[in-house]
């Protein structure tokens, strides 16, 4: 079945400590990227990637990291985590080639972090 | 700047009623595409539609329709008939190919709640 999967699904945890968000994908899709979801604000990109080793900021990258050393995985990085990423976090991918960019993304189930 | 804005943050409606979501998008390009997702209350996001702009006809999927006007620069979405397992936050989404995040820009989303 065509997926893409994130773990955890949830965590709660405290200011300051490392934590990293799977996420995986079985679809051989190029692209991939990681959205945030708060009340009132929809979904915004955190990061995105268009390949492996090529991963570039979106409009909050403020407080992460990601990297893309294989083409199915593209890990969510909170080294110092605060409570203002407390979210819901998806991680999709997506085709991407010449000619066929703006695919549809295919979205995770979610991650919902809390930072007390 | 680019925009999607989703007006009615919440319908209710009783089972069988026609519901129609708002979508108006602000964008100053002449390429884009235009998306639907739905998130039921397990909280994945379910893809529905995807639109380019140079397509304008109206599209059915079973009890599913969407009016595409670039006059207006409105996508709205119709449930016919509506059911209570069409109760979910309903997006709706711009991408701008010539955007190289290729990211999704979402509005704010509609819950609708259908009632039995």
């Amino acid at each position: 079945e065509a997926q893409v999967t994130q773990n955890p699904r949830y965590l709660i945890t405290v200011t300051g400590k490392k934590l990293t968000v799977t996420c995986s994908q079985n679809m051989n899709h190029e692209y991939m990227s990681w959205y945030r979801q708060d009340p009132g604000l929809g979904l915004r990109q955190i990061y995105y990637s268009m390949n492996v080793e090529v991963t570039d900021k979106g409009d909050v990258p403020e407080g992460y990291k990601v990297s893309r050393k294989e083409k199915r995985n593209f890990p969510l990085i909170l080294e110092s985590p605060s409570p203002n990423q407390t979210s819901l976090y998806f991680c999709a991918s997506s085709l991407f080639y010449r000619g066929a960019q703006n695919q549809p993304q295919h979205f995770g189930d979610g991650t919902r972090l809390s930072i007390l | 700047a680019q925009k999607v804005t989703q007006a009615q943050t919440e319908i209710s409606v009783v089972e069988k009623e026609d519901v129609t979501l708002d979508c108006v998008y602000e964008t100053r390009d002449t390429t884009y595409y235009l998306f639907w997702y739905k998130q039921p209350p397990s909280g994945e996001l379910v893809f529905l539609i995807r639109r380019n702009s140079f397509d304008e006809q109206n599209e059915i999927s079973g009890r599913y329709s969407w009016n595409f006007q670039k006059s207006t620069s409105s996508f709205n979405f119709t449930i016919t008939a509506s059911q209570v397992v069409d109760s979910a936050v309903y997006f709706c989404a711009l991408s701008d190919p010539m955007d190289s995040s290729y990211k999704l820009i979402f509005g704010s989303g509609t819950r609708l709640l259908v009632r039995p």
